[in-house]
């Protein structure tokens, strides 16, 4: 089945490094990708996301394109803030009734 | 954007008890309505699925009869804890789907049970 693979934290970065997140995914057909933010003691937020191969998505200046050569959708920030620090979810996942499928997660703690 | 709410967003009960947690899409019609549960090494885990009318899809290895799902119309589906054990504390997230149908979930706020 589809699977979803992320790289493991945490990940600790002083304030304004870059960050990358790895992913890639295993997927029949041509899903949609995702990456979801989990602020302490909050639900999940779209933070991003890309529906076909070589979009992409950006917002807050998080960047990930959607590499269909090498399955991937890596999470990209020029410069992170401590505001940044939470748990990323890289997800993908198709319209209709079938539930997205998640990585297990990567904890970002950002330093000042 | 199209919103989610949970609540309670925390309830503390003893063993024993049920408890009720409540998810509404507030300005879109839900179609389909997932609930996750998440484990403290933040991993999430998809429970079940309910479509709006219809008996909710249960994951393997969940047990239908202890978490009982219901998605009575478009804006609301509750998640009901019966009998709940310490083992049952958690932080369970509802997430919807709409009718306009672009792939994305869009997420509760999460509630955290604590069983004593």
């Amino acid at each position: 089945g589809d699977s979803v693979t992320q790289m493991e934290g945490p990940v600790t970065l002083s304030e304004e490094a870059f960050l990358t997140i790895n992913c890639t995914y295993t997927a029949t057909g041509y899903p949609s990708l995702f990456w979801y933010v989990q602020y302490p003691g909050e639900g999940l937020q779209l933070l991003l996301k890309a529906t076909k191969a070589d979009d992409k998505g950006s917002n807050k200046g998080f960047e990930a394109t959607y590499r269909k050569e090498t399955t991937s959708f890596h999470l990209e920030k020029g410069s992170v803030q401590v505001s940044d620090s939470a748990v990323y979810f890289c997800a993908l996942g198709d319209s209709g009734n079938t539930p997205l499928v998640f990585g297990k997660g990567t904890r970002l703690s950002v330093i000042a | 954007g199209a919103v989610v709410s949970q609540h309670p967003s925390r309830v503390i009960c003893k063993s024993g008890t049920s408890v009720k947690i409540e998810c509404r899409s507030l300005d879109f019609q839900a179609t389909t309505m997932f609930w996750y549960r998440q484990f403290p090494k933040q991993s999430l885990m998809l429970m079940a699925t309910s479509n709006e009318g219809s008996k909710a899809t249960y994951e393997q290895g969940v047990e239908k009869d202890k978490f009982l799902i219901n998605h009575a119309s478009l804006t609301l589906s509750t998640l009901t804890v019966t009998s709940a054990h310490p083992e049952d504390s958690s932080f369970y997230i509802c997430s919807a789907r709409g009718r306009m149908n672009t792939g994305e979930l869009f997420f509760g706020e999460g509630s955290r049970l604590t069983v004593l």
